[in-house]
């Protein structure tokens, strides 16, 4: 069974820095790309970030470009998302996503439950 | 940016009835691109339909989805009451950002 588990979110300062973890199982971690999305409280959905398998192919979001890392650990089945410099636009429940292929197609089939990340003084 | 525009905001229907969501792009999808979810309170989003038209593992056949280009429609062909949700499509594309549209909520009448 495929699980996605968020965790890292919290309270933090404009300005500040958090590490959010999406910890993988289930599946050959290392086969897909995955994302993470967020979703503001009360809003929609908002691509945040992506990676390859691999981890050789990086995409964010404007909104996030610059002051967001994303990263895996293929070893530990991980995926990471370094938030800096957080705004208070940045107050979102985040979701890591994985990707999935079937011939020439792409979604996001598994999502995780999430982890509030908010953003104030 | 490729802009997905859904409509109605808000879908107000009674158990049974047929439900039809529309999800315009500002320039043309590839469908193997386009995917639709549903989503509910306190829930993350769970994938429906892949490619435009294919469903997902264990999805009912009473969801379809269609169109091309940048017209695109979700159709539910009879609401039963664990359908009223918030349904957002998807545009996982070749160029970036990889863009959501805004939702359509389905509500009981």
């Amino acid at each position: 069974e495929v699980q996605l588990l968020e965790s890292g979110g919290g309270l933090v300062q404009p300005g500040g820095s958090l590490r959010l973890s999406c910890a993988a199982s289930g599946f050959t971690f290392s086969s897909y790309a995955m994302s993470w999305v967020r979703q503001a409280p009360g809003k929609g959905l908002e691509w945040v970030s992506g990676i390859s398998g691999s981890g050789g192919h990086i995409y964010y979001a404007d909104s996030v470009k610059g002051r967001f890392t994303i990263s895996r650990d293929n070893s530990k089945n991980t995926l990471y998302l370094q938030m800096n410099s957080l705004r208070a636009e940045d107050t979102a429940l985040y979701y890591c996503a994985k990707t999935f292929y079937y011939a020439s197609s792409r979604s996001f089939d598994y999502w995780g439950q999430g982890t509030l990340v908010t953003v104030s003084s | 940016e490729i802009v997905l525009t859904q409509s109605p905001g808000t879908l107000s229907l009674s158990p049974g009835e047929r439900a039809t969501l529309s999800c315009r792009a500002s320039q043309s999808v590839s469908s193997d691109y386009l995917g639709w979810y549903q989503q509910k309170p306190g829930q993350a989003p769970r994938l429906l339909i892949y490619g435009a038209s294919s469903r997902a593992t264990g999805i009912p056949d009473r969801f379809s989805g269609s169109g091309s280009g940048t017209d695109f429609t979700l159709t539910i062909s009879r609401l039963e009451p664990e359908d009223f949700a918030v349904y957002y499509c998807h545009q996982y594309g070749t160029s970036l950002p990889w863009t959501f549209g805004q939702g359509t909520k389905v509500e009981i009448k």
